[in-house]
């Protein structure tokens, strides 16, 4: 079963623009992780964020958490044609089976030229 | 340094036939992962080494499914009888380690697409 639910499930941007995708879960979380995916291979690991932790940065990426709402954002700053792939978020479960990522249906993500 | 690696890149079988996937993980990596993703859906754990052990295999759907890593480095997926509903991406990852206090950061290989006709 899928535990992440991305939001939207389709963006179309212009180059330049930023991008925000969302993402809500269920259960109590060790951390959460977000992936791109090209063409529906290999996922690409991006970015992990601890559940003690509330913002993370790293280049254009910004990810925040939110663990009271049980949900966190994906903001892509300066997009760029190479950005249009698949983006899932991931939750390591808190307790023993963090180990064991749950991931969402995904956000398709098309940055025009 | 070489990433997670997984061979063959694409698999076409008929309905019936065994087949094996094979993952080769980031050397150093003790833990090790298999996931399917289904066209449209995220991935789905299937199973989970720590070293030559399957610590946790509740993702398999069913004993056609199992999977061994017999010196704790490269892993093969085996799937028998396979049918049609099991064409899917293969995705193997590997990490550092895995535990209640650990934050792992999984790496993934290309995949494996398998189609059963």
């Amino acid at each position: 079963s899928q535990q992440g639910e991305e939001d939207p499930q389709a963006l179309s941007i212009q180059e330049g623009e930023n991008a925000t995708m969302n993402c809500s879960y269920k259960t109590s979380i060790n951390n959460l992780q977000w992936y791109r995916q090209n063409s529906g291979r290999g996922l690409v690991h991006l970015i992990l964020i601890r559940s003690n932790e509330r913002e993370k940065h790293s280049g254009r990426l910004r990810v925040t958490l939110d663990t009271s709402k049980k949900s966190s954002s994906l903001l892509i700053t300066a997009s760029r044609a190479a950005d249009t792939a698949s983006y899932f978020c991931a939750t390591g479960n808190s307790g023993g089976s963090n180990y064991k990522l749950t991931f969402g249906k995904g956000t398709l993500l098309t940055v025009n030229p | 340094g070489a990433g997670v690696s997984q061979t063959p890149s694409n698999k076409v079988t008929e309905k019936g036939k065994y087949v094996e996937l094979r993952c080769d993980p980031i050397s150093g990596h003790t833990a090790l992962y298999w996931y399917r993703q289904s066209l449209g859906q995220g991935p789905e754990f299937l199973i989970y080494f720590q070293g030559t052990g399957a610590a946790d295999d509740s993702g398999l759907p069913n004993d056609r499914f199992f999977a061994v890593r017999p010196e704790g480095s490269v892993s093969t997926l085996k799937i028998q009888r396979t049918e049609r509903g099991d064409s899917a991406v293969y995705l193997c990852a590997s990490s550092l380690g895995a535990g209640a206090y650990m934050y792992n950061e999984q790496f993934f290989g290309p995949g494996t697409r398998l189609t059963v006709l």
